[in-house]
């Protein structure tokens, strides 16, 4: 079956400073794995973008890595924001063309 | 990122009566549009997947007679609920797959479309 998990299910930390979220997948035959944004009421909004041949792909203040061996992909968040505060999900693509979502991470960042 | 619209943001209607939701990709053509149902605190639950010219494939569990999907061209795909009840009240979210994120397959997601049914 494959599943993808998130982990914490809720994070909050003050402003400033870094922070990780984890997502674990059960199926390691991934096509490639993206990190979403979604703010409350809004749709999903594109981080990352991670082929199944990638390490890991960076953008701005954010890091994702990829490890399909150990079914496991990270997004390091530097330097929090208050502006970073929303429910950050991972997806998995498959190579039948599946895709499943993660539950999700709601992330509070304090000012 | 590529963008894609979803219309409308927000719907009221009364039971009974059917809903269509919008979804456009404005600035690549999408091969491959997917349907969400997402309740409050609740990841995406996919629904459906649809490709240009052919008919949709539902989850198990949706009712093709009652979400019906139509993706006639490569920039929009609908999605109607017809005979609404209060039940169907949900946020529905749309995402499109090609075009600029070529063969990444990169998945752009619309704003969601929030319905609620009287």
């Amino acid at each position: 079956k494959q599943e993808v998990t998130q982990i914490p299910a809720a994070l909050s930390v003050p402003e400033g400073e870094n922070l990780v979220l984890n997502c674990s997948f059960t199926d390691s035959a991934i096509y490639n794995l993206q990190w979403f944004r979604q703010d409350p009421g809004k749709g999903l909004t594109s981080l990352l973008l991670i082929q199944s041949s990638q390490r890991e792909q960076t953008s701005g203040r954010l890091n994702a890595s990829l490890d399909k061996s150990s079914g496991r992909s990270t997004l390091y968040i530097a330097a929090s924001q208050p502006g970073d505060s929303a429910t950050y999900l991972c997806a998995v693509r498959y190579n039948n063309n599946d895709m499943r979502f993660g539950a999700g991470t709601r992330l509070t960042v304090k000012p | 990122g590529a963008v894609v619209s979803q219309h409308p943001s927000w719907v009221i209607c009364k039971s009974g009566t059917s809903v269509k939701i919008e979804c456009r990709s404005l600035d690549f053509q999408a091969t491959t549009m997917f349907w969400y149902r997402q309740f409050p605190k609740q990841s995406l639950m996919l629904m459906a997947t649809s490709n240009e010219g052919s008919k949709a494939t539902y989850e198990q569990g949706v009712e093709k007679d009652k979400f019906l999907i139509n993706h006639a061209s490569l920039t929009l795909s609908t999605l109607t609920v017809t005979s609404a009840h209060p039940e169907d009240s949900s946020f529905y979210i749309c995402s499109a797959r090609g075009g600029t994120g070529g063969n990444t397959g990169e998945l752009f997601f619309g704003e969601g479309s929030r319905l609620t049914v009287l």
